[in-house]
Parts: C-alpha cells; sequence; structure tokens
C-alpha cells in the first residue's frame, strides 16, 4: 500500500547546489503537485500536473522546476538552492479527472534545509 | 492575497466537548472544499469535504457546514478526543475538486484530558 513515496525525507544543501525531490504514486492519479509547508504561512503550491507532459506553475513556483514524463512520477527540481528554500516539501495526487471532487493524497514529506 | 483564510492559529477544547474550526474563503468560484489533519513530521491526511451544492456534510464525529453567502465553511468535532490533537487545514478548488487546491495556513487543535 505505497500511495505517495517522497524521497529523500531530510536533505540538507549548501546554497547554490542542486537537488532533486523524488514523488512516485502507484494509484494511476492523474492529477499531482507539490506544496511547501512554513511556519504560518500553511501549505502553498508550487507546481502541479495535470497529466503527463503537462505541468504549471501554482502560488510559489520561482526557483523550482518539474517534468512530467510518466503518469507515476513528478520530481520537483531546485535549481541553485537558497536559504529561503529551506522548508518542508509535500507532494501530493489525486484522480483528477471526476467531476464530483477529488481526495487529495500526501506523501509524507521532505525536509529540506539550506545553509 | 490569501483566498483560504484560517484566522485561528491555535485552539485548546476540553476533551468530550466540541472543537469547531474556522476557515474564510473570498474567491467567490470555489466550490469544492476538503479539510485536512496534519500530526508532526507526517504528511497532511483526509478528513472530510463538502461541494458548494450542499451546506452540511457529516461522516462520525466530523460535521463541516458551508456557508457561501459568507464565503464560510467550519468543521466541527464532537466529541473532541486526545488523538484529534493536530494541525487542521481547511482546502478550496475552483474547478469541482478535480485539482489546484488552494489551502489556508491551519489551525493547531489541543485537546486536553
Amino acid at each position: 500500500n505505497a500511495g505517495v513515496t517522497q524521497t529523500p525525507k531530510f536533505q540538507v544543501l549548501k546554497t547554490g547546489q542542486s537537488m532533486t525531490l523524488q514523488c512516485a504514486q502507484d494509484m494511476n492519479h492523474e492529477y499531482m503537485s507539490w506544496y511547501r509547508q512554513d511556519p504560518g504561512m500553511g501549505l502553498r503550491l508550487i507546481h502541479y500536473s495535470v497529466g503527463a507532459g503537462i505541468t504549471d506553475q501554482g502560488e510559489v513556483p520561482n526557483g523550482y522546476n518539474v517534468s512530467r514524463s510518466t503518469t507515476e512520477d513528478f520530481p520537483l527540481r531546485l535549481l541553485s538552492a537558497a536559504p529561503s528554500q529551506t522548508s518542508v516539501y509535500f507532494c501530493a495526487s489525486s484522480i483528477g479527472s471526476s467531476i464530483s471532487g477529488n481526495t487529495i493524497y500526501f506523501g509524507e514529506g521532505s525536509w529540506l534545509t539550506v545553509v | 492575497d490569501q483566498q483560504v483564510k484560517q484566522n485561528s492559529p491555535s485552539l485548546s477544547v476540553q476533551e468530550g466537548r466540541i472543537s469547531i474550526l474556522n476557515c474564510d474563503y473570498t474567491n467567490s468560484m470555489f466550490d469544492y472544499f476538503l479539510w485536512y489533519k496534519k500530526y508532526p513530521a507526517e504528511g497532511p491526511t483526509f478528513l472530510i469535504s463538502i461541494s458548494s451544492i450542499k451546506d452540511k456534510n457529516e461522516d462520525g464525529r466530523f460535521t463541516v457546514f458551508l456557508n457561501k453567502s459568507a464565503k464560510h465553511l467550519s468543521l466541527h468535532i464532537v466529541p473532541s478526543q486526545p488523538g484529534d490533537s493536530a494541525v487542521y487545514f481547511c482546502a478550496a478548488s475552483a474547478n469541482s475538486g478535480t485539482y489546484k487546491y488552494i489551502f489556508g495556513t491551519g489551525t493547531r487543535l489541543k485537546v486536553l484530558a
């Protein structure tokens, strides 16, 4: 019962380094997204995808890149890490195609510290 | 401009009493709403949803109320239990819940034994 799997769970980066947070789901969901959670800010949408080959920006996309080459995977790339990107990152997925509303399923989170 | 607001950062309630968590939104296009519970060091987990065609939805101890004219929804937990202590997020979508949810900032609920 994997659901949404994120790796790594913890990561420390130096300013200017790049890295990729991996996300995979095994529920054949069309819709996938990345959120970041910061104190007092709640969950903010970074990027989302409504299907393989289709991505779009959320509320806070700057400094992040995404691609969706398969239905299962939705990696989030930090191009040049900055201390402001220290946060907890959550990947999520949902069926996406139902008109009756969808539940979003979240991964367990990736804790990223940029020093 | 925050489209989904949870104005109470924290709430303390005695075990057995009712917990009421509030959420306000500004975008009249929002038509589907979710509530999530989050424990420390875990991902958010789904609690309950409501569509704009309804004004109430119940699931066990959890009831969500939607007041479209006031752009306000609330989550009622009755009776509250210590295990309910967590951060609660409301989320809204303008696409009948198909995708792109906007989340509130969360309310930390503490249920006192």
